[in-house]
């Protein structure tokens, strides 16, 4: 499978706790994104990366969350103390580059977080 | 700020209708506008996207969509809709940036 992946697909934990998620964007791709999605809602924007540099965060971002792509390579997003409110679906997101116009999001399957 | 409006949450439709879904936006510039499909079980996937040119939009699987500036719309239509056509249907807008805004979503059920 030469697509977009995402682990864990499924987290559960407690309301205080640590968790971290992974996104392997597809091989070459130099551009990957983040997105929160909760139930009956679309996509929303977190943050951005165009190599291993971090260009745009959303202010959905606070500061419990930080996200990280070493190496310009996979990406990892980290949310600290997390709370009842953080229960959703976190979408990665990656594009190949160059002009907007012919750049396409390849999205993976999501982790879905359930905090107790 | 950006908003992306759509006006059904669900839709049902009998196969071989004809489907149009709505979708307005909110900002005054230049902007691309997307749609996005997810079906059961499966990833979100682009459908198609406007970014100049023809306001009328051709995407796979027989759908399209057309961009009216005046009235900050880009509803999405396919003449006969077909069983296999049962997902969530998601309209986006970027202006330019890299941060798109989605909107809430449609979910379409076609009776076979």
């Amino acid at each position: 499978d030469t697509g977009v992946s995402q682990d864990p697909r499924h987290k559960i934990t407690k309301r205080g706790q640590n968790v971290t998620f992974r996104c392997d964007p597809i091989s070459e791709h130099n551009r990957l994104y983040w997105y929160r999605q909760t139930l009956g809602q679309g996509p929303e924007f977190l943050t951005y990366f165009q190599n291993e540099a971090q260009l745009e965060k959303s202010r959905l971002l606070s500061d419990r969350f930080s996200a990280e792509r070493p190496k310009g390579s996979f990406s990892t997003l980290e949310i600290q103390r997390t709370e009842q409110g953080d229960s959703a679906m976190y979408l990665c997101a990656s594009s190949l580059g160059g002009p907007l116009s012919t750049d396409t999001q390849y999205f993976g399957p999501g982790t879905r977080l359930t905090v107790l | 700020a950006q908003s992306v409006s759509q006006h059904n949450h669900h839709v049902i439709l009998s196969e071989a209708a004809s489907l149009e879904l709505g979708c307005n936006y909110s900002y005054g510039g230049t902007v691309n506008l997307f749609w996005y499909v997810q079906y059961p079980g499966q990833h979100l996937q682009l459908l198609l996207k406007y970014f100049s040119g023809d306001p009328l939009v051709k995407g796979i699987k027989g759908f399209e969509a057309e961009f009216i500036k005046s009235k900050f719309s880009f509803n999405l239509r396919k003449p006969s809709v077909q069983w296999s056509d049962t997902a969530e249907y998601f309209c986006a807008v970027n202006d330019g940036g890299f941060k798109t805004i989605f909107g809430a979503g449609t979910r379409l059920f076609v009776k076979a």
